[in-house]
């Protein structure tokens, strides 16, 4: 079975700080792992995605991600926040099928 | 490329009504998922469905919802009667379908439905 968990409902950073948020995932066969962006009234966004091959993951607007194994770990990071960063962050992994499984999100708040 | 559309953006009707919630997913695209985003239960997969055909229903919460994609670049999600429960933003997302492969799901901008 697969799942994710997003540690951390709630982030807040200030403007410039570095953005560090949590995914933790859970697979049964080799992970496809994903993090999209929610903006308010939006849809969700790609943000980057890991199939296989490098283990740190570059995706829009400056946040990467990397993928560790043996922690079963894809944080999402991005050295300096940015005032339009703040959005809802959704990790996910997808299933053996098609289906993506979701973690409950992130809401980063962006302090000036 | 338009992306995946969806229709209305905003809906508010009255409990026991009909509602439906049209989608067009992005050409080319095999496979078609309904969601429902509540501040409650966060983003729940309700139905998905791979060349028309639905796979996963599991996520439907009752008979009263029901979903079809009659051909390629349409689908319906049906909630009959509806209820102030059911108030919720729905998100279509379509993919390549490609099982086994990097499949990206792509949403569409949702649906806020609002059932006083």
């Amino acid at each position: 079975a697969q799942s994710v968990t997003q540690l951390g409902s709630h982030v807040s950073v200030s403007e410039g700080a570095l953005v560090l948020l949590r995914c933790n995932y859970s697979s049964s066969v080799p992970p496809y792992l994903f993090w999209y962006v929610q903006y308010p009234n939006q849809g969700l966004q790609l943000l980057l995605k890991y199939t296989t091959g490098a283990t740190l993951v570059k995706g829009i607007n400056g946040f990467e991600a990397e993928f560790k194994k043996s922690e079963t770990s894809f944080h999402l990071t991005k050295p300096s926040a940015h005032m339009s960063d703040a959005a809802e962050y959704f990790c996910a992994v997808r299933g053996a099928g098609n289906q993506f499984y979701f973690g409950t999100g992130t809401s980063l708040t962006v302090i000036p | 490329d338009a992306g995946v559309i969806q229709s209305p953006r905003h809906e508010v009707t009255e409990m026991g009504q009909e509602v439906t919630l049209r989608c067009k997913p992005i050409s080319g695209h095999n496979s078609l998922f309904w969601y429902r985003q509540t501040m409650m239960r966060g983003l729940e997969l309700l139905i998905y469905f791979n060349n028309n055909v639905p796979i996963d229903d599991s996520g439907m919460p009752e008979d009263r919802f029901s979903a079809k994609m009659p051909n390629a670049s349409f689908s319906t999600l049906k909630i009959q009667p509806s209820e102030p429960r059911d108030s919720a933003v729905y998100f279509c997302a379509s993919s390549l379908g490609e099982t086994g492969g990097t499949d990206t799901q792509y949403f569409g901008p949702g649906t806020r439905l609002t059932v006083l």
